[in-house]
């Protein structure tokens, strides 16, 4: 198993451009949530999803969309990037039952200028 | 929202110490994880542990639930063991409603 997967590991964006972050995992798992880290500060909550068609907003969703059309892919779009978007993004994924362990993915360290 | 205090924030320590890494919670959780930020970023999880004690070689981990708060404890430490260790909590078990997560111990150990 591949697990979690993101692409692209770096990424710079000018103010005002749309970016989708990809993000799949291959473990079947029906939990999937993205974070961002920046600098002192542990991981805040952006998105997360309970199973395909199902999604809602976790601590700092503004300037963020997520759809979960599959299983398996759970892509964060931003719509208008902004400089206080620049961070640290992680995606995770957990099974519903059983171990609930949260697997991570590498990150996507986004710069906006 | 519930809230996560990691403490101490930095800790630096030779090799072959042991530590005690502490993480309180504000609220009844259902979830609780330990997480391991390697120096390259990479987070790997130690404890699924919402109450009880688990072990797993070096490190263990207690949950007092009734108490809001866990321990991590890392013995015979190594200069592998350096990086970020993060707790994260939620109120669902299943961690269906995502991760609250603490700020972090920074942990340094020195050979």
């Amino acid at each position: 198993n591949a697990g979690v997967t993101q692409t692209p590991k770096f990424q710079v964006l000018k103010t005002g451009q749309s970016m989708t972050l990809q993000c799949a995992q291959d473990m079947n798992h029906e939990y999937m949530s993205w974070y961002r880290q920046d600098p002192g500060m542990g991981l805040r909550l952006i998105h997360y999803s309970v199973g395909a068609g199902i999604t809602d907003q976790g601590e700092v969703p503004n300037g963020y969309n997520v759809s979960r059309s599959t299983t398996e892919d759970f892509p964060l779009r931003l719509l208008s990037a902004a400089p206080s978007q620049t961070s640290v993004y992680f995606c995770a994924s957990s099974w519903r039952e059983e171990t609930y362990e949260q697997y991570f993915g590498p990150g996507t360290r986004l710069t906006v200028t | 929202g519930i809230q996560v205090e990691q403490s101490p924030p930095d800790l630096i320590l030779q090799e072959g110490a042991n530590s005690t890494l502490r993480c309180n919670f504000s609220d009844s959780v259902n979830n609780l994880q330990w997480f391991h930020q390697n120096p390259w970023g990479q987070l790997i999880n130690l404890f699924y542990i919402p109450s009880g004690t688990k072990q797993n070689g070096r490190l263990s981990a207690t949950t007092v639930a009734t108490e809001r708060y866990s321990l991590l404890y890392i013995s015979s430490s190594q200069t592998t063991d350096s990086g970020v260790y993060f707790c994260a909590v939620s109120f669902l078990g299943g961690g269906a409603d995502g991760l609250t997560f603490g700020k972090g111990t920074h942990l340094i150990i020195q050979p």
